[in-house]
């Protein structure tokens, strides 16, 4: 079974903090893994997959096979960052059947 | 390129009425698939369709659900005698080709349901 866990609902940094948010998953074989952005009930917007290895607004994400961890980061956090963050998997062969996490919500404090 | 479009964004229904939401995908895209996210909760994946087909409805409720994405014109999520706890966020998104790497999947703004 597959699984995408995001521990925190709520994550508050100040404007130029670091900033991480979690996500741990669980499933069997090889992931693919994403985030996935939601700002102010807008579409949800991929901000970066692992396979493709890129940075996107800044954001960064390693994935450690180790701790089945996809964590979100980014340096200095900006105002703009504050929106629903939402971690997902793929699994093997199934096509755009994503498993999402819960999902987090970024505020940034000016 | 407009995107995936969804219609209507918000719609209220009494309980027992039918609602029927709409999804044209990104143009040119034949995958379309539907997400629900209940209040509180994440999204979960409902069902896989391509053109007049349905390629995999194991996130449906066994009842009163249905999906179409016929051949002219978009997909069709229609639930039939709406209860309460159908209030949810519906998603939905498509893809090129399968979702496999290289295609991404592109999601709507959502149709909220309501029902009172």
């Amino acid at each position: 079974a597959q699984r995408v866990t995001q521990p925190e609902k709520l994550l508050s940094v100040f404007k130029g903090a670091p900033v991480e948010l979690k996500c741990n998953y669980s499933y069997s074989g090889s992931p693919e893994l994403f985030w996935y952005v939601q700002y102010s009930r807008q579409r949800l917007q991929l901000l970066l997959r692992h396979i493709s290895r890129e940075s996107i607004k800044g954001f960064t994400a390693d994935l450690n096979k180790g701790e089945t961890s996809f964590h979100l980061k980014k340096p200095f956090a900006q105002e703009e960052d504050s929106a629903m963050y939402y971690c997902a998997l793929q699994g093997g062969t199934s096509y755009g059947k994503l498993t999402f996490g819960q999902g987090t919500i970024l505020t940034v404090h000016p | 390129n407009a995107g995936v479009m969804q219609n209507p964004r918000h719609l209220v229904r009494r309980r027992g009425q039918e609602a029927r939401l709409r999804c044209s995908p990104v143009k040119g895209h034949s995958h379309v698939y539907w997400y629900r996210q209940l209040p509180e909760e994440g999204l979960k994946f409902m069902v896989y369709l391509q053109k007049e087909n349905i390629i995999d409805e194991s996130g449906m409720p066994k009842e009163r659900f249905s999906a179409e994405f016929p051949k002219e014109g978009p997909s069709i999520l229609r639930i039939q005698q709406v209860v309460r706890g159908d209030s949810a966020a519906y998603f939905c998104a498509s893809s090129s080709g399968g979702g496999h790497s290289g295609n991404t999947i592109y999601f709507g703004e959502g149709s909220w349901l309501t029902v009172v």
